[in-house]
């Protein structure tokens, strides 16, 4: 059972480029997440999903797209990167039933700007 | 003000020892409770659910006080592999679950 898988694991990019990072769970959960994490900080939540087909912002969501076409998988695209982007990203994903669900983490995709 | 505040630490304490970690939420309209744990360069985990009598796992007590907004993880017999990042979240936005972090209380278990 490989939970919650993200691609690429590593990715160096020049200002400007876009590029997407894919997540793909195999649970069958309802809800998926995208989070950044900084040094010093906590996660920061960029966008979210509740189901296939439907997106939501988080709290950073400027200069990110997502996309949820398939159930299992939550693509974050960046379409013109940035040096502020560099971090770690991480995908996640949730049952939908009770608010008590933890959720499932990938093992995460470093991203450098240049 | 942060929505969820941890003491970054680091935590440095000799194996066997107890150790508290607090966190503070500010809002009262949060509902669900977690301890995630982190090891450096990995993905979080869930270590534990906090539920409002308190909880316990093994060597590890989980408290909620609801009045006061805030939480608190308490290990016992501390071992090396406990060495790790550990992260106060909370769920504020009712059953989408999205979840709000500290950003993590910093643990060195020495020898």
């Amino acid at each position: 059972n490989a939970g919650v898988t993200q691609t690429p694991k590593f990715r160096v990019l020049k200002t400007g480029q876009s590029m997407t990072l894919l997540c793909a769970q195999d649970m069958n959960h309802e809800y998926m997440y995208w989070y950044r994490q900084d040094p010093g900080m906590g996660l920061r939540l960029i966008h979210y999903s509740v189901g296939e087909g439907t997106t939501a912002k988080g709290e950073v969501p400027d200069g990110y797209n997502v996309s949820r076409l398939k159930k299992q998988n939550f693509l974050l695209g960046l379409e013109s990167a940035a040096p502020s982007q560099t971090s770690v990203y991480f995908c996640a994903s949730r049952d939908r039933q009770g608010g008590n669900q933890p959720q499932h983490f990938g093992d995460g995709t470093r991203l450098s700007i240049l | 003000r942060k929505e969820v505040e941890q003491d970054p630490g680091p935590f440095n304490v000799p194996e066997g020892a107890t150790v508290a970690f607090n966190c503070t939420y500010s809002n009262s309209a949060s509902q669900s409770f977690f301890w995630y744990r982190q090891d450096c360069r990995k993905e979080p985990k869930l270590l534990m659910s906090v539920y409002s009598s308190g909880n316990e796992d093994g060597r590890f007590t989980a408290q909620l006080n609801r009045a006061s907004q805030y939480i608190s993880l308490l290990i016992r017999d501390s071992k090396l592999s406990d060495s790790a990042t550990y992260l106060c979240v909370v769920n504020v936005a009712g059953n989408t679950g999205k979840l709000i972090f500290g950003q993590g209380t910093t643990l060195q278990v020495k020898p």
